[in-house]
């Protein structure tokens, strides 16, 4: 089935401690972008990659980290965490960078920093 | 830059009965893409229709319609004969055809409650 996985589901963590949000997506897409979503604002972009080794800075990237070594895998890293980074957080990929044929998303990751 | 704005925070409709949701965005270029997007309780995000800006036809998804008024700047969405599986929020997004605009522009969602 082709999809885009995004692990885990769901995260508690403290303040300061790293962590990786893993996405991997099985439809060969050259494009993959990372977005949180918060209520009242909608879905914005944090990073987006447009294939490997190629990626660029979204509308919010304060505080984030990515990387795209495989074509496949855009893990989304959080080096010190903290309670604003409190948000659901969604993978999304797509055939090129045009991206005319939308994208497919992930199922969310619920972030919560204490 | 690109805006996009979703007039109705909520909408609620009658199941059986017919929704518009509206969306407005605003842009300099000629030619870009256009979305609706669902997003339910399980929080899947789901494409629901596209509309390409240089196609004048409306696009249609068996229940789902737009009416794309490109010179109004205004993609709205029809739901016909609504169900209970309608509820959601839904995303109105915009995509540039042009490089060094690689990310889709959302609104920030109006949320359909559908009534037995």
């Amino acid at each position: 089935e082709a999809q885009v996985t995004q692990n885990p589901r769901y995260l508690i963590t403290v303040t300061g401690k790293k962590l990786t949000v893993t996405c991997s997506q099985n439809m060969n897409h050259e494009y993959m972008s990372w977005y949180r979503q918060d209520p009242g604002l909608g879905l914005r972009q944090i990073y987006y990659s447009m294939n490997v080794e190629v990626t660029d800075k979204g509308d919010v990237p304060e505080g984030y980290k990515v990387s795209r070594k495989e074509k496949r895998n855009f893990p989304l890293i959080l080096e010190s965490p903290s309670p604003n980074q409190t948000s659901l957080y969604f993978c999304a990929s797509s055939l090129t960078w045009t991206g005319d044929n939308g994208y497919t998303f992930g199922s969310g990751t619920r972030l919560t920093v204490v | 830059a690109q805006t996009v704005t979703q007039s109705q925070p909520e909408m609620s409709v009658q199941e059986a009965e017919t929704v518009t949701l509206s969306c407005t965005y605003d842009t300099s270029e000629s030619d870009y893409y256009l979305f609706w997007y669902k997003q339910p309780p399980s929080r899947q995000m789901i494409l629901v229709i596209r509309q390409e800006a240089y196609k004048q036809q409306n696009a249609t998804e068996n229940r789902f319609s737009v009416n794309f008024q490109k010179a109004a700047k205004s993609f709205s969405l029809k739901i016909s004969d609504s169900q209970l599986g309608d509820a959601a929020m839904y995303f109105c997004a915009y995509r540039s055809s042009q490089g060094g605009s690689e990310k889709l522009v959302f609104g920030k969602g109006t949320k359909l409650t559908v009534n037995p």
